[in-house]
């Protein structure tokens, strides 16, 4: 069975300053993908960024980096330069090895992480 | 870039009554999408994967009589709640797989979500 942990039920940060959300997990997979999605108050999910189990270095897009370290099972969101529009909720995901394309559609979410960015 | 359109995004219904919401995929073929649910201020669970020409794949715990997929073609599911009762009030969200260019990943990507009331 996979969880996702996100210990932060909430966060604040100053607009422009750096923030990190908390993202741990456990998996008996020896192959997984990390995901991690933003949900504004409309309630759309927005992908933010991916990180596969055996990638070599961390995943960054943008504003968005993923601190990986695979032997404490962490997958950290860090958001640099924050903006009043990041304030939503967070979402970390793990997806598991499986046979066939309909296993890529099944994510195990955390709980998610309110981040609210103040100005 | 990949969208996926979801309609109604609110709907209010009656005890008893059944509501129909439907996914799209815009500019792409998806024979496999997602139907997943969220209830207030919690995570997001799979309910069930449906599945272009087939029956849906339900999730442990999922009544496939109460919720009712129908994937009839490549860029259309729609799920319909029958006998809505109070309790089915929820945010449900549809999804489909693409390719992020980015990292080359396949990554669920969500519609907007329907937000069902039952009176």
């Amino acid at each position: 069975a996979q969880k996702i942990t996100q210990t932060q039920p909430g966060m604040f940060v100053q607009e422009k300053e750096a923030v990190t959300l908390d993202c741990t997990y456990d998996t008996s997979d020896p192959s997984y993908g990390l995901f991690w999605y933003k949900q504004p108050s409309s309630g759309e999910m927005i992908f933010l960024i991916y990180q596969g189990s055996y990638d070599q270095q961390n995943a960054t897009e943008g504003r968005y980096s993923l601190n990986f370290q695979k032997a404490r099972k962490s997958a950290n969101l860090v958001i640099s330069a924050s903006q009043l529009g990041d304030s939503a909720m967070y979402f970390c995901a793990m997806r598991g090895t499986g046979a066939g394309g309909t296993s890529y559609g099944k994510l195990t979410f955390g709980q998610g992480t309110i981040l609210t960015v103040h100005p | 870039g990949a969208v996926v359109s979801q309609h109604p995004s609110r709907v209010i219904c009656k005890s008893g009554t059944s509501v129909k919401i439907e996914c799209r995929s815009l500019d792409f073929q998806a024979t496999t999408m997602f139907w997943y649910r969220q209830f207030p201020k919690q995570s997001l669970m799979l309910m069930a994967t449906s599945n272009e020409g087939s029956k849906a794949t339900y999730e442990q715990g999922v009544e496939k009589d109460k919720f009712l997929i129908n994937h009839a073609s490549l860029t259309l599911s729609t799920l319909t709640v029958t006998s809505a009762h109070p309790e089915d009030s929820s945010f449900y969200i549809c999804s489909a797989l693409r390719q992020d260019s980015f990292s080359g990943a396949n990554v669920l990507t969500f519609g907007a979500g329907s937000r069902l009331t039952v009176l």
